[in-house]
């Protein structure tokens, strides 16, 4: 199985902030990468597809960039509703995820 | 609008079985690929089990290969997951989730989750 590597696991951060959360994969997936936001409670909710694709209806202030091995997503400006934990997960083969990256508030 | 609901979920001994459902609306269910997603409490999430449009096609996590079953009945719009032999490690939330058509795990669909508690 491919191996998903996310970096950092958690992270402290202010309304306002721009935060960055990277994701490795273990061999090349092309942009086979997802990025979800999972809530307390909640199920997961996909943020971003195929490592750059904005789902409908999720705002602009995420992005994802990346290929190969090396994914990244950003969130321009933190929001009350952004602190969350996020999932990278790559869907080029059986599907695995990464460890996550709690986001909390500084 | 689509939605996912999970059921089935519930306190199980080691070596007993259970069988969650996930009943769909809102769309075309015989034409989508499905996946079982668990996470365990305070852990991340791992992929279970999917199954192809008609049921001809099913794939496992290699931790579950052999005791868990995904089938699919698309005249009742449900989803399900036969779980027997399970174990303490088995404990989790198990999310049914939907794709685009195609079969991609992407999954822009989730249910509510269902929770499974192995214990004595």
């Amino acid at each position: 199985d491919i191996q998903m590597t996310q970096s950092p696991s958690s992270l402290s951060a202010s309304v306002g902030d721009r935060v960055t959360i990277t994701c490795r994969a273990s061999q090349s997936i092309s942009i086979y990468l997802n990025w979800y936001q999972q809530k307390p409670g909640k199920a997961p909710n996909l943020l971003i597809y195929a490592a750059s694709t904005l789902q409908s209806g999720v705002p602009s202030r995420f992005s994802g960039s990346g290929s190969g091995t090396d994914f990244t997503l950003t969130i321009s400006s933190m929001q009350p509703e952004d602190f969350a934990t996020y999932y990278c997960q790559q869907s080029y083969t059986t599907p695995t995820f990464g460890q996550g990256a709690k986001v909390e508030i500084k | 609008e689509v939605q996912l609901v999970e059921s089935g979920g519930g306190l199980v001994q080691p070596g007993g079985s259970l069988r969650l459902s996930c009943t769909a609306s809102g769309f075309t269910f015989s034409s989508y690929w499905m996946d079982w997603v668990r996470q365990a409490p305070g852990k991340g999430l791992v992929w279970v089990s999917r199954i192809n449009t008609d049921g001809s096609i099913t794939e496992y996590a290699d931790s579950v290969k052999g005791r868990f079953t995904i089938s699919r009945d698309n005249a009742k719009n449900t989803l399900y997951l036969q779980m027997n032999s399970l174990r303490a490690e088995d404990t989790a939330v198990f999310y049914c989730a939907r794709g685009p058509q195609g079969g991609s795990s992407t999954w822009g669909y989730w249910g509510q989750g269902t929770l499974v508690t192995v214990s004595s």
